[in-house]
């Protein structure tokens, strides 16, 4: 069975533009959450989403910004881009909670801030 | 606060040789525990978990053991490979937090032939 997308993979973008990226969880799943990965700071968690709902949000500024279809496919959007959201962004779906199943991540979307 | 506390990388082993990299964790009550591992340009894989102590996780020869009088979970295997090169992360779930994964700092493990 496929695996959870992300989409695109690379993306350039310039200070102070916006951007959207794009995560298919494993069908059947409706839980989807995202991280972001730099070497500085590891994984932190942005949010998470569930049947539609943001369950649980990290301390990101509101510039980070997410939503889910009733498809359950997700994307985040992030707006007045800065260089330091320079980073891996990762998306991982579960089929419940985290806690039960664990997630299954995406391979993830590289952004450069330029 | 809740943190996660993992062995500093790299870790450079021969193959055959034995790994531990180590993982401990404060968080508030017993959370479910797991290892994820994340290969070279591609996303995090769950590799093992445990979710109640004294439980033991296990896949593809590695190990960890929930120890909750010392709140760690170590991540072992008797005999590693090349193919284990990869970054390794400690992730406990936490609860009180509205329920996500809190992930360590990653311990790059590169095995020689």
């Amino acid at each position: 069975k496929a695996g959870v997308t992300q989409t695109p993979r690379y993306l350039i973008k310039t200070r102070g533009q916006q951007v959207t990226l794009s995560c298919s969880p494993i069908s059947g799943h409706r839980s989807v959450s995202w991280y972001q990965q730099t070497p500085g700071q590891g994984l932190q968690f942005l949010f998470e989403y569930f049947s539609e709902t943001q369950r649980n949000k990290g301390n990101f500024p509101g510039r980070f910004s997410g939503r889910q279809f009733s498809n359950s496919r997700s994307e985040m959007n992030v707006s007045t881009l800065e260089l330091g959201d320079s980073a891996l962004y990762l998306c991982a779906s579960s089929l419940g909670t985290a806690e039960d199943y664990g997630y299954t991540f995406g391979s993830g979307t590289r952004l450069t801030v330029v | 606060g809740n943190s996660v506390t993992q062995m500093e990388g790299p870790v450079t082993l021969s193959e055959e040789a034995f790994l531990t990299i180590n993982c401990t964790y404060t968080a508030t009550g017993y959370p479910s525990l797991f290892w994820y591992v994340q290969y070279p340009g591609e996303g995090l894989q769950l590799l093992l978990k445990a979710t109640k102590a004294d439980d033991k996780g296990s896949n593809k020869g590695f190990e960890a053991t929930y120890r909750k009088e010392t709140t760690s979970f170590h991540l072992e295997k008797g005999s590693v490979q090349v193919s284990d090169s990869a970054v390794y992360f400690c992730a406990p779930y936490l609860y009180n937090q509205g329920g996500k994964l809190i992930f360590g700092q990653g311990t790059e493990l590169s095995v020689k032939p």
